[in-house]
């Protein structure tokens, strides 16, 4: 009940397309669901987060679609470009008994080809 | 402002030994998270401390891992009789709090290497 599953596993997407990846959860207690982007050496870095108080959150070319009822959730990247080209984690947490702790996804290898 | 930082960046160590990894969150932030990130794989939960009070362990492997955070600021996590199952990345985050602060902001990570 604390996974969270994410998929692909991997994306090749051509500049100027649209990458999207996609996470599922059982948990209903998560109520906070961040997306982080790692490159290569480089830690986690907090990309955009949702709450389920909402069912869309768009931060520049980056847009969260939180489905509810469906418990899944899904990073949207418009217009990607060959600097998107990064492993994505998506994430969730919840605040019961808990305090934050973030359970992860496996990670989504994005490739954007020029 | 500085962000989160850890020390040292790589340890190589030989089976047997102990080893201690530093941490150093955002200053002013109460929480701190320690992960382990295998290769290819997203950081798994060890354990986490909100102010000097250690909240959760339930991710720590076995009696072998150990952590601290003895002012509320720095912490450690140390590995006793390390095993080469034990090599990792070894991640540390901090959040503001661990309520509606939540934004957990990582630092670069230790890589352990257990020869």
């Amino acid at each position: 009940q604390q996974q969270v599953k994410q998929s692909p596993q991997s994306l090749i997407v051509q500049k100027g397309g649209i990458s999207i990846i996609n996470c599922a959860y059982e948990n209903t207690a998560f109520d906070y669901f961040p997306w982080y982007q790692q490159f290569p050496g480089k830690g986690p870095a907090l990309l955009i987060a949702i709450r389920p108080d909402v069912s869309e959150k768009k931060e520049g070319r980056f847009t969260i679609s939180f489905n509810k009822s469906a418990k899944q959730f899904s990073l949207h990247i418009m217009d990607s470009q060959p600097g998107d080209s990064a492993t994505y984690f998506c994430a969730a947490s919840t605040q019961q008994n808990q305090g934050g702790k973030l359970i992860f996804g496996q990670g989504t290898e994005l490739s954007v080809k020029p | 402002g500085a962000g989160v930082s850890q020390s040292p960046r790589y340890k190589v160590t030989k089976r047997g030994q102990d080893v201690a990894l530093r941490c150093d969150p955002i200053s002013g932030h109460v929480s701190l998270y320690w992960y382990r990130q295998a290769l290819g794989q997203g950081p798994e939960f060890l354990t986490y401390f909100n102010y000097e009070a250690q909240q959760d362990k339930s991710g720590l492997p076995n009696d072998r891992f150990s952590a601290e955070r003895p002012e509320g600021s720095i912490s450690t996590l140390t590995i006793q009789r390390t095993e080469q199952r034990d090599s990792a990345m070894y991640r540390c985050a901090s959040s503001i709090d661990s309520g509606q602060g939540r934004e957990q902001y990582f630092g670069p990570g230790t890589r352990l290497t257990v020869t």
